[in-house]
């Protein structure tokens, strides 16, 4: 089975700084893709960056970006320039190549951009 | 196009109730997926459906919980007997392929109250 750890459960940073959220997870799996998703109040989940364990390369997508370290099973989330709306809790969420068993979530981070 | 729509958006039942929650998917996505989400909580997988076949019912947390999809779309979560302890928001999400480079698109979750 596998698992997704955040460690941070709230974070709150200034408009405008840059920061990153933690994640860690733990397979025995060679192919699998990873996942963090945005869920503001309206709770809806929305993708915001994905990565595929074969790619050495960190996917990054404008502002978002992730540090993914597979050896040490690592897939951090940093946000340059942060904004207002980027407040939402955010989910790491791992899932095996073949996608049968769907995603496996972390609890979550709440990030909270003061203005 | 239009996204994965739940409904209702939300429910209050007594205990002791059957509820249905209902999930249509994004029109020609073949995979679908049933989420729970506790309070504080990350999401708890419930069941995957390829098609109209649930290879993996392995989520569902008990007998009282069960789910259908008819014509490879409309999906119905039922709990039979409610529960105070089944009250949560929950999600469905679908895609297009299993798991390789299709993500998961989610609703806006039924959050199910039971008093």
């Amino acid at each position: 089975a596998q698992t997704v750890t955040q460690s941070q459960p709230e974070m709150s940073v200034q408009e405008a700084e840059t920061v990153t959220l933690s994640c860690t997870y733990d397979t025995s799996e060679n192919n699998y893709y990873l996942f963090w998703y945005k869920q503001p109040p309206s709770r809806q989940m929305i993708l915001v960056i994905r990565q595929e364990a074969y790619k050495q390369q960190n996917a990054t997508e404008n502002r978002f970006s992730v540090n993914f370290q597979k050896a040490a099973k690592s897939f951090s989330l940093k946000i340059s320039d942060s904004q207002l709306g980027d407040t939402a809790m955010y989910f790491c969420a791992f899932m095996k190549g073949g996608g049968a068993d769907g995603l496996t979530f972390g609890k979550g981070t709440h990030l909270i951009i003061q203005p | 196009g239009a996204g994965v729509s739940q409904s209702p958006s939300n429910k209050v039942t007594e205990k002791g109730k059957d509820v249905e929650l209902r999930c249509d998917p994004i029109s020609g996505h073949t995979a679908l997926y049933w989420y729970r989400q506790s309070l504080g909580q990350g999401l708890e997988f419930l069941i995957y459906f390829q098609g109209n076949s649930a290879p993996d019912k392995s989520g569902l947390p008990s007998d009282r919980f069960s789910a259908e999809r008819t014509g490879g779309s409309v999906s119905t979560l039922t709990i039979q007997r409610t529960q105070q302890e089944d009250s949560a928001v929950y999600l469905c999400a679908s895609s297009g392929l299993q798991g390789r480079n299709s993500p998961l698109h989610f609703g806006n979750g039924t959050r199910l109250t039971v008093t």
